[in-house]
Formats: C-alpha cells, structure tokens, sequence
C-alpha cells in the first residue's frame, strides 16, 4: 500500500526567506506525486505533479519539487517566501497500477513572519 | 470551464438525520472520488468510482453511501450521520487521459451535532 509522510507539521519563515518542505513516500513502483496548496478557507490547489522524467519539475507560484528515488522523497522549495504563501502544503502519492488512488500526507502548515 | 461543483459549502445537521452532499463534474471524467479532511491527518479517501454504476470502498468507507446511476453525478450519503462525521468533504475527478490530474471540488464544510 502507497503511503506519505509530511514530517514537519508546522514551519515558521521569515518573508523572502527560502522554504523547504519534506515529504517521503513509501510506494513499489514509480509513482505519481503531487503537491497541493490550501489556502485558509480555500480548496486545494495543484502547485506541481512529477509522472517520469527530469526530476526537478517547476510549478506555480515560484514553487519547484526535487523527485530523489533513492530517498524516496519529493520535497517542496521556494526560494524566497511572500506572505500570500502562508497555507497548509499537502504532498500527496498517486498510482494507475494502485487503481488511481491518491493518498495524501498529513500536510504542512507554513506561518510567514513579516 | 472545466469544474466539480460540490453543494452545499457548509452544512450543520443534527445526529441522525440523513443528508445528502452533491457531487457533478462537466469534464466527462469516468474517474470520481470522495475525501475527508481533518487535522493531520491530511485527506482520506472514503469512497471512488472507476465508471457508472462501479463504486468502491477507499479508506474511511463506514458510515458512508455512495451511487454513480450517470456519469457527471456522484453523491455522498450519510444515512445516520454522527458528530464523528464532522469534517472537510471533497469530491475528485481523475482525468487519466492526456493531461493525467485530479480536480477537487470547493468542499464542504459539515458539522454534526
């Protein structure tokens, strides 16, 4: 069974600092992954999505994710924080082999300092 | 455009009384799932849908229905809900075709009492 860890529940940053954001994966095969952004009262909104390829994938909002297969990690950075990026990160695992299930990480609550 | 519409956004019931969260999508995706939300532990699958009338159970499936009669529609039914329901629902379309990605509804906030 696929499953994903978010290790750290809450990261403070200071505004235009760089931020980093764990997540490790525990899946057999090459999977799908995903990180999601929710904003406070929000949906969740899709930063970037890794499937196959160069493992650096660029997303939106300055947002970019590195696939490591030998840690079994995709962890979310920005170089340098605004304050609109306070928001809870969810880094979620998906698979068509394990019938297109999405399986999510407890997420990140980021807070950004002034 | 492309959307899931989830209804309604909010919703505060009593113990016991049955209700319905509407789920419909216009992307014709075969694809549809519910998740629950709650404080970390991130978001659960309780029940999908490969196609009409072919529905499964995820990971939180108990106290929880589910029908797929057309493609568009794919309702959650709480027949008994219990504060332990209480929660953030999403519903999910998977286009696995082409561009492969999920589309999640707006939510909807329920709030058993």
């Amino acid at each position: 069974a696929q499953s994903v860890t978010q290790p750290d529940i809450h990261i403070t940053v200071s505004e235009g600092a760089s931020l980093e954001l764990r997540c490790n994966y525990s899946y057999g095969a090459t999977p799908y992954l995903f990180w999601y952004v929710q904003s406070p009262g929000q949906g969740l909104q899709l930063l970037l999505k890794y499937f196959s390829g160069d493992t650096l994938v660029q997303g939106i909002k300055g947002f970019e994710a590195e696939f490591k297969r030998s840690q079994s990690s995709f962890n979310l950075r920005k170089p340098s924080v605004h304050w609109s990026d306070a928001a809870e990160y969810f880094c979620a695992v998906g698979a068509r082999a394990a019938g297109n299930k999405l399986t999510f990480g407890g997420g990140t609550r980021v807070l950004v300092k002034p | 455009e492309a959307q899931v519409t989830q209804n309604p956004r909010y919703l505060i019931t009593v113990t016991g009384k049955k209700l319905t969260v509407t789920c419909s999508q216009n992307m014709n995706h075969e694809y549809m799932s519910w998740y629950r939300q709650d404080p970390g532990l991130g978001l659960r699958q309780i029940y999908y849908s490969m196609n009409v009338e072919v529905t499964d159970k995820g990971d939180v499936p108990e106290g929880y229905k589910v029908s797929r009669k057309e493609k568009r529609n794919f309702p959650l039914i709480l027949e008994s809900p219990s504060p332990n329901q209480t929660s953030l629902y999403f519903c999910a379309t998977l286009s696995g075709t082409g561009n492969y990605g999920y589309t999640f509804g707006s939510g909807t906030r329920l709030t058993v009492v």
